[in-house]
């Protein structure tokens, strides 16, 4: 079983539709990364969080530490969010992340 | 910019033969990470450079793959005898380091694709 395990693996939605990308992790953690990974491979930190909730623009994080379990939202989803969505953690005192599988998404027009 | 850089963004390289790959990171952050990401599969951490402390060399997959930093900012990732399954895209990522707290988020470049005919 992986240290990190998120879901959907794969989504399709309309344009405009509300999204929820899920991440589970096994390990005690001290944060937790949201990453895009856009087609052509290049990756952007969209949130580092260790507890509560963040938001940046349409975008929301959040994380029940007790639970292991973070969540990212996009709000009135556009096709230029359509990318790999990677979550990732530092396990407990580690200085280097592990990464989930990552969350395929598209957005039609 | 003022961002990660790697060089070369795409290497082609026949089996058996040397490749050095190469990162900038950005300026004044101590902390330098490269990762791999294969085919259909998820990255995967190959080593870490904090400051002037020894690496974290745990995630290299092989003694085929050595890297070295110097002078606190430029890494290169060396991949010696390469074989097929070197072929990847290997991520190299930096973030402030120490003093800030060491979880602080992380700045990728665009990686460079490896390909191993």
């Amino acid at each position: 079983k992986n240290e990190v395990e998120q879901s959907p693996q794969n989504l399709t939605a309309q344009e405009g539709e509300f999204i929820t990308i899920n991440c589970s992790y096994s390990v005690g953690i001290s944060a937790l990364h949201w990453l895009q990974q856009h087609p052509g491979g290049g990756i952007v930190s969209l949130f580092m969080l260790s507890s509560g909730k963040k938001k940046h623009g349409r975008l929301i994080a959040t994380i029940n530490i007790q639970e292991k379990h973070s969540s990212l939202h996009i709000t009135a989803s556009h096709p230029r969010d359509s990318a790999v969505y990677i979550c990732a953690v530092y396990p407990g005192s580690a200085r280097q992340l592990t990464f989930g599988s990552g969350t395929q998404l598209t957005v039609l027009p | 910019g003022a961002g990660v850089s790697q060089s070369p963004s795409n290497k082609v390289t026949e089996k058996g033969k040397d490749v050095e790959l190469r990162c900038d990171p950005i300026s004044g952050h101590t902390a330098l990470y490269w990762y791999r990401q294969s085919l259909g599969q998820g990255l995967e951490f190959l080593i870490y450079f904090q400051g002037n402390s020894a690496p974290d060399k745990s995630g290299l997959p092989s003694d085929r793959f050595s890297a070295e930093r110097t002078g606190g900012s430029v890494s290169t990732l060396t991949i010696q005898r390469t074989q097929q399954e070197d072929s990847a895209v290997y991520l190299c990522a930096s973030s402030p380091g120490q003093g800030m707290g060491f979880n602080q988020p992380q700045h990728f470049g665009d990686g460079t694709r490896l390909s191993i005919l």
